[in-house]
């Protein structure tokens, strides 16, 4: 039964490169949420997704950032014209319908960004 | 908005040495509040989910409590492998079901 899996783990891009990192949720989970993580920071959520759907993306930059969830295949997070200030660890969760109960997040290992 | 608060941000124990961590939030509605445990490099990893005040969770080593205004994680005769950071999360009743995670609390356990 595997959980969230996401890569690639570790990615390294110059400044000005696109950076694309892919997150395919738990199965029987249909919610993607993406957030990021800099050290001695907490989790900040970024965007949530539905299959085709993005339902809140509240967190997300206005520029260069972009997020899809298609119908087949897993979430991506997408960052164009990478900066320095991009480094940092990407997480994916996927949680099932949420319905009227709280939902738990479960969480990927994560990817971890390096602009150079 | 919803604010989470941890609390210490950091805390060293000895082995066997009983202690709580804090977790203050202030939600308009609380949904469910949500701890988890991450180790260096990894994500974090599911431990409990609270709904309503007065709850109580217990796994292992570690016992979740929640109040109307904050939750306690109790970690009895920990061992060097809890070491770990603890992160605490609310989800709050309606919106868009994202919850607010605090900074957490790291946690070293020494032999």
């Amino acid at each position: 039964n595997a959980g969230v899996m996401q890569n690639p783990r570790h990615l390294v891009r110059r400044r000005g490169q696109e950076a694309r990192l892919r997150c395919s949720p738990m199965k029987g989970h249909s919610h993607v949420y993406w957030y990021r993580q800099l050290p001695e920071e907490g989790l900040k959520f970024m965007v949530y997704l539905q299959k085709e759907n993005i339902i809140d993306e509240s967190g997300m930059p206005k520029e260069r950032f972009s997020a899809e969830f298609p119908k087949e295949g897993p979430s991506i997070l997408r960052i164009q014209q990478v900066v320095r200030g991009d480094s940092a660890a990407y997480f994916c969760a996927s949680s099932r319908v949420a319905g009227g109960h709280p939902n738990e997040q479960f969480f990927g290992p994560g990817t971890r960004l390096t602009v150079l | 908005e919803d604010q989470v608060t941890q609390s210490p941000e950091a805390l060293r124990l000895q082995e066997g040495e009983s202690s709580s961590l804090n977790c203050s939030y202030t939600v308009s509605g609380l949904r469910g509040l949500f701890w988890y445990r991450q180790d260096p490099g990894k994500g974090p990893e599911f431990l409990f989910t609270l709904y309503s005040a007065g709850e109580e969770k217990e796994k292992e080593r570690l016992k979740a409590t929640l109040t109307k205004k904050e939750s306690f994680l109790h970690i009895t005769a920990p061992k060097p492998e809890d070491s770990a950071t603890y992160l605490c999360a609310v989800q709050a009743i309606g919106g868009s079901y994202i919850p607010t995670f605090g900074r957490g609390t790291s946690l070293i356990v020494h032999p």
